[in-house]
């Protein structure tokens, strides 16, 4: 079993919808990151957190520490949204650089 | 530029062959991370520098695999007696500083191709 589990594999929705990726951690982490691959295959750092709630723009990321959980939410989603989404702990007992990635969560959001 | 880059951006070798891969990172991020990324796959942690301190090179996945950085710039990795399954996009990050409290930005990658 991964440390790092995310839901669902891939997605496909419609322009407009709002969606929900979900990522599931098996051990203590200090901060979870949520990173957008582009088709293209650059990556870009979308949040980083430890606790609570953060927004930017349309997207929403959450976190509870009690569950292991973690969400990534797009409101209003727009095929420009179209990546592959992913999720990624820093182990608590771990360096600071040692990530542990999920699988990715492929979105496809179309017109 | 200001973000990250890496040289060279593709690079096709014959099996058995040594490769030098380099990153420049953000100037003034003193935390340095290599990742690889086989096709269809997950990223995967390779190794990690933060200052002076000692890199963490727990995710190295043998010893052909070393890397070095020149104090808070430029990192080289090296794959030494390539191999077919060294095939993948090496990805380079830096950060202010540990990414336990701050983001990563990611350089554009290095696709290794292994023939």
């Amino acid at each position: 079993k991964n440390e790092v589990e995310q839901s669902p594999q891939n997605l496909t929705a419609q322009e407009g919808e709002f969606i929900t990726i979900n990522c599931s951690y098996s051990v203590g982490i200090s901060a979870l990151h949520w990173l957008q691959q582009h088709p293209g295959g650059g990556i870009v750092s979308l949040f980083m957190l430890s606790s609570g709630k953060k927004k930017h723009g349309r997207l929403i990321a959450t976190i509870n520490i009690q569950e292991k959980h973690s969400s990534l939410h797009i409101t209003a989603s727009h095929p420009r949204d179209s990546a592959v989404y992913i999720c990624a702990a820093n182990n608590y007992g771990g360096s600071q650089g040692n990530l542990i990635f999920g699988k990715g969560t492929k979105l496809s959001v179309k017109p | 530029g200001a973000g990250v880059s890496q040289s060279p951006s593709n690079k096709v070798t014959e099996k058995g062959k040594d490769v030098e891969l380099r990153c420049d990172p953000i100037s003034g991020h003193t935390a340095l991370y290599w990742y690889r990324q086989r096709l269809g796959q997950g990223l995967e942690f390779l190794i990690y520098f933060q200052g002076n301190s000692a890199p963490d090179k727990s995710g190295l996945p043998s010893d052909r695999f070393s890397a070095e950085r020149t104090g808070e710039s430029v990192s080289t990795l090296t794959i030494q007696r390539t191999q077919q399954e060294d095939s993948a996009v090496y990805l380079c990050a830096s950060s202010l500083a540990g990414s336990r409290y701050n983001e990563q930005f990611f350089g554009p990658g290095t696709r290794l191709t292994v023939l």
